[in-house]
């Protein structure tokens, strides 16, 4: 079993739309939570940060991290077609070098 | 504020050839780098990782080698190349209290 297993999708969307991202991972040690946007040939990019459970808030896009179920969600307001791009969630302990990272989900915004 | 270098963006390269891959980091001190390698439609795989000069952590047994010869300079290195060496190849870094892990450009390396 993968320590963080996410849907590879493809997701496609119209634009508008509120676009739902989801993870769960395996480790209970977990406690820093990241979901990074990365466009086709390019290096990701660090979306959003969250430690421990609880919701972020940052523009369009809400993190959400449910420790108890080990559940990790990135959703997206007023989806754009600049939205479209493979989103990748992460997650390590405390103290630890290493990043585990999903697969990727591939998200298209229709216009 | 920090940024990584990260070149070339593109190479090909022929199976048996040697490779060198650079990345530096400005902006900050005493980072700890990694190389990542994501294949088409997969996940990222880590590769090495350092958290100083000379430190080097490998993550899995391959053809490959890094090198942190400076402290904000990060190398990946292969004597001879394989085919499934190809591949989108990515420096990252952090602070020593590796809260957020931030990445380069890519090398997007294709072995023919």
């Amino acid at each position: 079993q993968k320590e963080v297993e996410q849907d590879p999708g493809p997701l496609s969307v119209p634009e508008g739309a509120i676009v739902s991202l989801n993870c769960t991972y395996s480790n209970s040690a977990f406690q820093y939570f990241m979901w990074y946007r990365q466009y086709s040939r390019k290096g990701p990019e660090l979306l959003m940060y969250t430690y421990s459970s609880g919701n972020k808030e940052d523009g369009r896009f809400t993190a959400q991290v449910d420790k108890s179920s080990k559940y990790i969600s990135l959703f997206i307001r007023d989806s754009q077609p600049s939205d479209s791009a493979t989103y990748l969630c992460a997650s390590r302990r405390g103290g630890a070098q290493k990043l585990v990272f999903g697969q990727g989900t591939r998200l298209t915004i229709n216009p | 504020s920090q940024t990584i270098h990260q070149w070339p963006a593109t190479l090909v390269q022929p199976v048996g050839s040697p490779l060198s891959l650079e990345c530096t980091v400005e902006g900050t001190s005493n980072p700890n780098l990694y190389w990542y390698r994501q294949a088409a439609g997969r996940g990222l795989q880590l590769l090495f990782y350092s958290v100083g000069i000379g430190q080097i952590s490998s993550e899995v047994p391959q053809n490959l080698s890094a090198s942190r010869p400076q402290d904000r300079q990060f190398i990946l290195s292969s004597k001879k190349l394989l085919l499934s060496d190809s591949g989108f190849y990515l420096c990252a870094w952090s602070g020593q209290l590796n809260e957020k892990l931030f990445f380069g450009s890519g090398t997007q390396l294709s072995v023919l």
